[in-house]
């Protein structure tokens, strides 16, 4: 098992809400992602980071956004929830080098009603 | 288009038996290729990577096999188990970026009966 953890696991919440989704990771990754993934459908890559202080929007555009102050700390956050927000976000890291495998956290279940 | 096609999109086995998982992808330039198994709630799990000059990895039950002329992978699992009920994905990485994108199919629903 990876040392990557997501809080909460699952989530309920009613439109206009704002959340955040906790990701750590205790490897000492510098590069951390956040996808998202729909049943039947492949990841999508919406955010990640190199490191501290530096952070990216990934392939599929998304309303939502990171920051990464400390190294083991990559949280997401959703200023105003929708109901199209409803999805899994799932948190990975890895070391340098662009053939490191990628840990994944459990995932987060969004709902938004 | 960097794509990674998988089949069958789902397969239902008994348990005991084998069977065989099928990857297609057009990522250039190729770094690696990883399955990975993903459980019903949690994050997916890497089981095999396979590199440009490798054509067959073991990992326990599961044996992978990679055609980079084709542009083919499949993973063939042995003696099917219950816990091996997961959704099968496969991961192309190329060596284009800095980020070392990663490019995901979207998996083979696989359920094993007993």
């Amino acid at each position: 098992e990876a040392d990557i953890y997501q809080t909460p696991r699952y989530l309920v919440i009613g439109t206009g809400k704002k959340i955040t989704l906790e990701c750590s990771q205790t490897m000492g990754h510098d590069k951390m992602y956040w996808y998202q993934q729909d049943p039947g459908m492949e990841l999508h890559l919406i955010h990640y980071s190199y490191g501290v202080n530096s952070t990216e929007k990934g392939d599929l555009s998304s309303e939502s956004t990171v920051s990464r102050i400390r190294t083991e700390h990559f949280p997401l956050t959703l200023e105003s929830a929708r109901p199209s927000h409803t999805s899994q976000y799932l948190c990975a890291s890895n070391r340098n080098g662009a053939s490191g495998e990628q840990f994944f956290g459990p995932g987060t279940r969004l709902t938004v009603l | 288009k960097n794509q990674v096609e998988q089949s069958p999109q789902s397969l239902i086995i008994l348990e005991g038996k084998n069977c065989t998982l099928q990857c297609n992808y057009t990522v250039s330039p190729f770094s690696n290729l990883r399955w990975y198994k993903q459980d019903t709630g949690r994050g997916p799990v890497s089981l095999t990577i396979m590199t440009f000059s490798e054509n067959t990895k073991s990992n326990g039950r599961y044996t992978a096999t990679l055609d980079a002329d084709t542009k083919q992978s499949s993973l063939h699992i042995t003696a099917s188990q219950l816990s091996d009920s997961a959704s099968y994905i496969c991961v192309v990485s190329d060596r284009g970026s800095t980020l070392g994108r990663l490019y995901f199919g979207r998996g083979t629903q696989l359920t094993v009966w007993p």
